[in-house]
């Protein structure tokens, strides 16, 4: 079955506009989490989503957001964007919540905030 | 806090060769303990988990980590080191949500 696929792959961005970055879960997976990773911070959790609720949230500011819809898909919105914003966003999906739930990875966008 | 460390920032072994990568952890509980690899441009692909029981875990690929209560470490092994390892690899924990460490890059020479 297909993995967890993430849209776009890449993503090049001016400093102040915004964007939204897409993922689609292994059909079956209802719960969704997001992370960020940068040469200087390495991988920090962004927020997870379940049955379109957030449950949980990282150390982010609110321009970072995220929802889930009915189909368990999801979408992160970054707002004003910054130039240290430049990241690999990865999403990552499970079948519940929980970490004993194995999380599958995508292959990440990559966006670049010029 | 919860920390996660990987004092190896870069590994060279030769092909063939073994392989030990660190990772120790500070967290208010056992957590839950993982190793990710990322080759390049890709995600994190899952290697091995530890939850609870039996102290050494084996996953894919051949490696093999041991989880060390007293020392909080969940160092990965692997006997041979193929030139198809060449990657970064990170080590997790967590309970709720995963908490990374800033990974370890390991090259191999033919």
């Amino acid at each position: 079955k297909a993995g967890v696929t993430q849209t776009p792959r890449y993503l090049i961005k001016t400093r102040g506009q915004q964007v939204t970055l897409s993922c689609s879960p292994i059909s079956g997976h209802r719960s969704v989490s997001w992370y960020q990773q940068t040469p200087g911070q390495g991988l920090q959790f962004l927020f997870e989503y379940f049955s379109e609720t957030q449950r949980n949230k990282g150390n982010f500011p609110g321009r970072f957001s995220g929802r889930q819809f009915s189909n368990s898909r999801s979408e992160m919105n970054v707002s004003t964007l910054e130039l240290g914003d430049s990241a690999l966003y990865l999403c990552a999906s499970s079948l519940v919540p929980g970490l004993e739930n194995i999380q599958y990875f995508g292959a990440g966008t990559r966006l670049s905030v010029l | 806090a919860q920390s996660v460390t990987q004092p190896d920032i870069h590994i060279t072994v030769s092909e063939g060769a073994s392989l030990e990568l660190r990772c120790n952890y500070s967290y208010g509980a056992t957590p839950y303990l993982f190793w990710y690899v990322q080759s390049p441009g890709q995600g994190l692909q899952l290697l091995l988990k530890y939850f609870s029981g039996d102290t050494l875990v084996q996953g894919i690929k051949g490696f093999e980590a041991e989880f060390k209560r007293s020392q909080s470490s969940f160092n990965l092994r692997k006997p041979s080191v193929h030139w198809s390892d060449a990657a970064e690899y990170f080590c997790a924990v967590g309970a709720e949500n995963l908490f990374f460490g800033t990974g370890t890059r390991l090259t191999v020479i033919p």
